[in-house]
């Protein structure tokens, strides 16, 4: 089944930790996506990657990091710099340069919880 | 810049009575329009969405959207919700002269079904 998996699934951390979130995909989708989600505020875009070895920050990327080695593949760091990092995390991706084709798909989530 | 407003946060409902989640948005443009699901502690699911053409959209579990342009909506509808439609409900909207793959969600409705 094609889909995306994100590991681990809760996660806790020691404050001024940093901690790695794992995402991957094997829908052969370009673009990959990094949100955060908290209650009543929605999901806000941390980064996102629309081809290999490339990534743009997105509205709230300070205090995290991400690489894109793999085109299945989009890791996120969460840094000691975050100030409020406990936190939903949804990793998505989708289809690039096709009309219409671009609705994201979503992993199951990880929730990071510091201590 | 685009944006998203779903005007309540919290709609409660009876089972199999009809329910609207209302949706708009902030733009003049053509836009991409879609309603995605999400249940506790998961990622969230695409129900439907608008690219062109016919403004009455049906998506999955019964769920239909109309996209009106002159309001700037795209209100979700079914009309007799069942106890497992409890969830939180997203519209989206994406532009599709930037490539249409940048996503701008709003805060999310969360849908209380009431047996």
């Amino acid at each position: 089944d094609g889909g995306i998996t994100q590991s681990p699934k809760y996660l806790f951390r020691k404050e001024g930790q940093n901690v790695t979130l794992s995402c991957e995909q094997n829908l052969n989708h370009d673009a990959m996506y990094w949100y955060r989600q908290d209650p009543g505020q929605g999901l806000r875009l941390i980064y996102y990657s629309q081809i290999v070895n490339d990534f743009q920050k997105g509205d709230i990327a300070e205090g995290y990091s991400v690489s894109r080695e793999k085109k299945e593949s989009f890791p996120l760091t969460v840094t000691s710099a975050q100030k409020n990092p406990t936190a939903f995390y949804l990793c998505a991706s989708s289809i690039l340069h096709r009309v219409g084709a671009n609705e994201q798909f979503f992993g199951p989530g990880t929730r990071l919880t510091v201590l | 810049a685009q944006s998203v407003t779903q005007l309540d946060s919290q709609v409660p409902v009876f089972e199999e009575a009809p329910v609207e989640l209302r949706c708009n948005y902030s733009s003049s443009v053509s836009v991409y329009l879609f309603w995605y699901v999400q249940y506790p502690n998961q990622g969230l699911q695409l129900l439907l969405k608008y690219l062109s053409g016919s403004t009455l959209v049906k998506g999955i579990n019964g769920f239909e959207a109309e996209f009106n342009k002159s309001q700037t909506s795209f209100h979700l509808r079914k009309p007799s919700v069942h106890i497992s439609d409890k969830a939180e409900y997203f519209c989206a909207v994406s532009d599709p002269n930037t490539g249409g793959f940048k996503t701008i969600f709003g805060a999310g409705t969360r849908l209380f079904v009431k047996a």
